[in-house]
């Protein structure tokens, strides 16, 4: 089956910092990828659509130069958390889907905890 | 953003019980997908409809998609403690899915 990779599953960092995700398909390649974000006990926000070589497609609200988005090859896509608050805590999940949507839904990474002290 | 309101949004039963989760929008969705999350994990996908009226059946999970193609139902016979997660159903757009608002299912045994 399909899978999804993300890197680290869990970061602490200093508030000011820089913390990079990574989302990888290790079996197929993906020319689209997603950016969740989940806040505790609740659902997840799509934050943004990741197009392999060319510029992501953010939601409403969500702050392009806060959450830096790269998707330089079909099997990797990353997000970029610049300058990080506390606010900013949360649990970020990438997912991608390795055909059509209705026959193979989305496949989703296991998530990166990140806390922001 | 298109709403997709999940009901009830938190749920506790004993094991053996039967439950239904609704899951409704006022948006037509070309599909819709359920899925299970575990803490700390990403979304499982359970199934996806696609047909207005559509029922699937996986075991004790029963699965329907409203002839309009805007809400959606799933219904657990005989819950098991294994069946404890957060649902969430969600509904494809053009390019994107968006999630619904998420049932905390918990069956004690």
């Amino acid at each position: 089956g399909a899978v999804v990779s993300q890197h680290p599953s869990w970061v602490i960092c200093k508030s000011g910092t820089s913390v990079k995700i990574e989302c990888r398909s290790l079996d197929f390649q993906a020319t689209t990828m997603f950016w969740y974000r989940q806040f505790p006990k609740q659902s997840l926000m799509l934050m943004a659509t990741s197009n392999e070589g060319s510029k992501a497609t953010y939601e409403q609200g969500v702050e392009k130069d806060k959450f830096l988005i790269n998707h330089a090859s079909l099997t990797l896509s990353t997000l970029t958390v610049t300058s990080a608050h506390p606010e900013d805590s949360s649990f970020y999940i990438c997912s991608a889907s390795r055909g059509r949507v209705y026959d193979y839904g989305y496949t989703f990474g296991s998530g990166t905890r990140l806390t922001v002290v | 953003t298109q709403l997709l309101e999940q009901s009830p949004q938190f749920l506790s039963i004993q094991e053996g019980e039967n439950l239904t989760v609704y899951c409704n929008s006022s948006s037509v969705f070309s599909s819709l997908q359920w899925y299970r999350q575990e803490p700390g994990e990403g979304p499982v996908l359970l199934v996806t409809v696609v047909t207005g009226g559509e029922v699937k059946k996986l075991k004790r999970l029963t699965f329907q998609f409203g002839d309009a193609r805007k809400d959606s139902s799933l219904h657990i016979t005989a819950a098991q403690p294994g069946d404890t997660g957060l649902y969430l159903c969600a509904g494809a757009g053009a390019n994107n899915l968006f999630f619904g608002t998420g049932t905390r299912l918990t069956v004690i045994p």
